[in-house]
């Protein structure tokens, strides 16, 4: 199993270009997440889904769009990107069992900088 | 509004003594709680979850404990070593979604040789 995956590792946008950050889990999870990480702070959900074709937003969903056509892809669209979207971006998933809700397996993030 | 702290930044310690962190919450009833491990450059790693029922928790050298009283959980790390050397993040499920985690800022731990 590859577990959560990300792409791009690193990516330098200029202000007002577009970008997908795409992530992929092998794991069958139904639940993915993504968050942004700031310097210092904590991770914030930006947008989560619980199932294929179900989406919703997180604390921090301005600026940013995402889509769940299948159980392994959620990736998180950026529009017009502006400085305030430099940060480290993490996808997740986790699952739900007989014994509740589980932990999350987090991709190894993609580092974006806008200029 | 529903806040979570981790009380100290950074925390230093020697060599095989007890690292203990402190996580404190208001505003909320978790259902559960989780800590994570993170390394410089990479993502979360989980580490344990103890839910609200329960009191404490262990697995090798970790131990975390939840009190709903207190609204706190301490997580340890007995015989620490320089390996241990990593930020550690709380993170609390709950609100009527319990998928959903609210994470804290994280405590940066340094075990010193």
């Amino acid at each position: 199993n590859a577990g959560v995956t990300q792409t791009p590792k690193f990516r330098i946008l200029k202000i007002g270009q577009s970008m997908t950050l795409q992530c992929t889990q092998d794991m069958n999870h139904n639940y993915m997440y993504w968050y942004r990480q700031d310097p210092g702070m904590g991770l914030k959900l930006i947008y989560y889904s619980v199932g294929a074709g179900i989406t919703d937003k997180g604390e921090v969903p301005n600026g940013y769009n995402v889509s769940r056509s299948t159980t392994e892809d959620f990736p998180l669209r950026l529009e017009l990107a502006a400085p305030s979207q430099t940060s480290v971006y993490f996808c997740a998933s986790s699952s739900r069992t007989s014994g509740g809700y589980n932990e999350q397996f987090f991709g190894p993030g993609t580092r974006l900088t806008v200029l | 509004s529903q806040k979570i702290e981790q009380n100290s930044e950074a925390l230093n310690i020697q060599e095989g003594k007890t690292a203990t962190l402190t996580c404190n919450y208001t505003n909320y009833s978790p259902a559960y709680l989780q800590w994570y491990r993170q390394d410089p450059g990479r993502g979360p790693v989980f580490l344990l979850l103890i839910r609200e029922n329960e009191k404490e928790k262990r697995k090798e050298r970790l131990k975390v404990t939840f009190d709903t009283t207190l609204k706190q959980s301490l997580f340890h790390i007995t015989a620490s070593q320089p390996a241990d050397s990593a930020t550690y993040l709380c993170a609390l499920a709950g609100g009527g979604s319990n998928y959903k985690l609210t994470f804290g800022k994280g405590t940066l731990l340094t075990v010193n040789p």
